[in-house]
């Protein structure tokens, strides 16, 4: 069983375009996390929720905005895409109380051109 | 604010040799450390991690970390390693008060090379 899903695994799309990545987690978590890693392979925190509230939201455009519809799934959807934006995004997830020991969802990879 | 340095961008080590990957981390408090595995194309793996206790700690595929306190640091080491090692390798750092809440604080990463 995928412990962290995400969909789609690859994403090409125009500059300006609209689009979402969702992501699903089935560890009973009740935290989870959104990574951008660039291509140079630095992984950064975009986002974090926990119990549907918004936790940290490091200094990423308001393009770009996480929606919780459940403690299971964190989606993140993303405004007038840029071509700074192609990245792999990565979703995670924890349970409050571990250490924040964080399971990682396989990364999608953002194309704009 | 919390930072982690790995200093090397690449490492070649030949199969059946030791390795060593080295963690630095700057924190205000005991830090949560991990460490985790991104083979080509793939998410990434935790290999282990530290909260408290014994500082040397085992971790998956053979792989085993030292945290020293007075060094700041938390190498990643494997006493032989194998063709299927070659990955890059991610150095982590979480909030010291377990909340959960906050993202991890990556390093840069190693990427490693294992040449027959």
């Amino acid at each position: 069983d995928t412990a962290v899903s995400q969909t789609p695994k690859y994403l090409v799309t125009q500059m300006g375009n609209d689009k979402s990545i969702k992501c699903e987690q089935n560890l009973g978590h009740d935290t989870m996390y959104w990574y951008k890693q660039d291509s140079k392979k630095f992984l950064k925190i975009m986002f974090s929720y926990n119990n549907k509230e918004l936790i940290i939201n490091e200094t990423v455009p308001n393009r770009f905005s996480p929606k919780s519809p459940d403690k299971a799934h964190l989606n993140l959807h993303i405004n007038s895409l840029e071509l700074g934006d192609s990245a792999v995004y990565f979703c995670a997830s924890s349970h409050r109380t571990s250490g924040n020991e964080q399971f990682f969802g396989p990364g999608t990879r953002l194309t704009v051109l | 604010a919390q930072s982690v340095t790995q200093p090397d961008i690449h490492i070649t080590v030949s199969e059946g040799a030791s390795l060593e990957l080295r963690c630095n981390y700057s924190y205000g408090a005991t830090p949560y450390l991990f460490w985790y595995v991104q083979s080509p194309g793939q998410g990434l793996q935790l290999l282990l991690k530290y909260f408290s206790g014994d500082t040397l700690v085992q971790g998956i595929k053979g792989f085993e970390a030292e945290f020293k306190r007075s060094q700041s640091s938390f190498n990643l080491r494997k006493p032989s390693v194998h063709w299927s090692d070659a990955a890059e390798y991610f150095c982590a750092v979480g909030p010291y008060s377990g909340g959960g809440a906050d993202g991890l604080t990556f390093g840069k990463g190693t990427h490693l090379i294992i040449q027959p």
